[in-house]
């Protein structure tokens, strides 16, 4: 059973760059079937899409971060990570790395989701 | 952007109620349609992908509907575990947007 876990620093300063790994288990990151993403959540707010990283290495930002944001990938560790710089108190969050399957259908494009997720892990930004 | 928008914010129902949640796509998004549950403290688990399918050990209580802009998450007899937020997310563009989120709460 695939399992992902986020690792990382819990507190980073303002105007500093946070860096999020997830470590995958139970299955192989390099599969064409799959991609990567990482979402947050504020806390008491909703979830927002930062970012994914596909098998072919393309990667693809939510506009409002995209200056900001790096998703990478390390296949020799089956691990995925994140970076975000200049980061402000707007950046506290619960991030979530997550699988994204993609399946092809014989007319249109592939339909793809997130599943599974990892647990989260809590970044706050403060002096 | 595609924007995706859930209504309502929230809503308090009864074990063994009918619970309906709607979302609306900003522009046509076929049926590229996911409805993820989220408890408190917990990551989203996902329920359904492409609108209407339901994913292998979800109960079939919960099914999804819709195409187009206006999708419909259905709970057809709402049970104590139930209580959660819920989120749709669109993934017909490689900007995977999510909604506000649902909040259904016990009354």
């Amino acid at each position: 059973q695939l399992q992902l876990q986020e690792s990382g620093p819990g507190l980073v300063k303002p105007s500093e760059t946070l860096s999020l790994t997830c470590t995958v288990s139970g299955g192989s990151i390099s599969s064409s079937s799959y991609y990567w993403g990482w979402i947050r959540q504020p806390p008491g707010k909703g979830l927002e899409w930062i970012g994914s990283i596909y098998y072919s290495g393309s990667t693809y930002y939510n506009p409002s971060l995209k200056s900001r944001v790096t998703i990478s990938v390390d296949t020799s560790k089956n691990q995925f990570s994140l970076k975000l710089s200049s980061v402000t108190a707007a950046d506290t969050a619960v991030y979530y790395c997550a699988r994204g399957v993609i399946v092809v259908v014989p007319a249109g494009s592939p339909y793809n989701w997130f599943d599974p997720w990892g647990q989260g892990t809590l970044v706050t930004v403060s002096s | 952007d595609i924007q995706m928008t859930q209504s309502p914010s929230s809503l308090s129902a009864s074990v063994g109620d009918r619970v309906t949640i709607t979302c609306r796509a900003s522009q046509s998004i076929s049926s590229y349609l996911n409805w993820y549950q989220q408890k408190p403290g917990k990551a989203p688990k996902l329920l359904i992908y492409a609108a209407s399918s339901l994913q292998s050990g979800v109960p079939s209580r919960f099914s999804g509907s819709g195409s187009g802009t206006d999708f419909t998450l259905t709970i057809s007899s709402l049970q104590p575990e139930d209580f959660a937020t819920y989120y749709c997310q669109q993934s017909y563009s490689t900007h995977g947007a999510f909604g506000q989120g649902t909040k259904v709460e016990i009354k």
